[in-house]
């Protein structure tokens, strides 16, 4: 079966430090892989997705970048945090675009910027 | 944008069927409809998917009028453990789904 799996669950980190959100998928191949942010009492925000390695497409304008240097593998940076980037960080992956897929989500982790 | 109208809370008392209603007036012709839950501080997660007419599974059933343009998600006997969040979806690409605020549901014993 397939899992997902990010770390770290959570961290507090201070204004302008370095930030690394890892993601990995288990049990399938070729996922589109997705990052999400979502602020205390809001919706989801999609951030990221990609199609395949090395291929990755940003929604929103942001001091936020992403990488997928493997199939699997999703990662979520910033050079330099904002307080603005607090919030619950959640990675997904589905099987294909096609909003018939379903979207499967990880943990989550919580970014305290301080 | 996909976006939907849904109520932005419920109450309800355990053993009660819940139903709430989602407005999508702009839906398209290959556009799915899909329910998510989501519990405090976890991902959201699946609950049912359709695309017209009506489709049960184990947790839940979705009813969708022939215009496509609002579904309904029926809870059935809904205990305090369905306290969460559920979100209406709708949309031509996983990446063009919006999760918006969703519809805070509050069980009571």
């Amino acid at each position: 079966s397939q899992t997902i799996h990010q770390w770290p669950a959570t961290l507090v980190q201070p204004v302008g430090s370095p930030l690394s959100l890892e993601c990995t998928v288990e049990g399938t191949s070729n996922p589109n892989l997705y990052w999400y942010r979502q602020a205390a009492g809001r919706g989801l925000q999609l951030l990221f997705y990609s199609v395949g390695i090395g291929q990755i497409s940003s929604e929103v304008p942001q001091n936020l970048s992403a990488s997928r240097p493997q199939d699997r593998q999703f990662i979520l940076s910033s050079k330099k945090l904002l307080l603005s980037d607090s919030g619950f960080y959640l990675c997904a992956w589905s099987a294909g675009s096609f909003s018939g897929n379903t979207i499967y989500f990880g943990e989550g982790s919580w970014l305290t910027v301080v | 944008l996909a976006k939907t109208t849904q109520p932005i809370s419920m109450d309800s008392y355990e053993g009660q069927e819940v139903n709430i209603t989602c407005s999508h007036n702009n839906i398209a012709t290959n556009d799915y409809i899909t329910w998510y839950q989501q519990f405090p501080s976890q991902g959201p997660r699946f609950i049912i998917q359709g695309y017209k007419t009506k489709v049960t599974n184990e947790v839940a059933s979705l009813f969708i009028p022939a215009d496509r343009k609002s579904s309904t998600l029926s809870l059935p006997r809904v205990s305090l453990s369905d306290t969460a969040v559920y979100y209406c979806l709708y949309g031509g690409a996983t990446n063009k789904l919006i999760f918006g605020t969703g519809t805070l549901l509050a069980v009571q014993p």
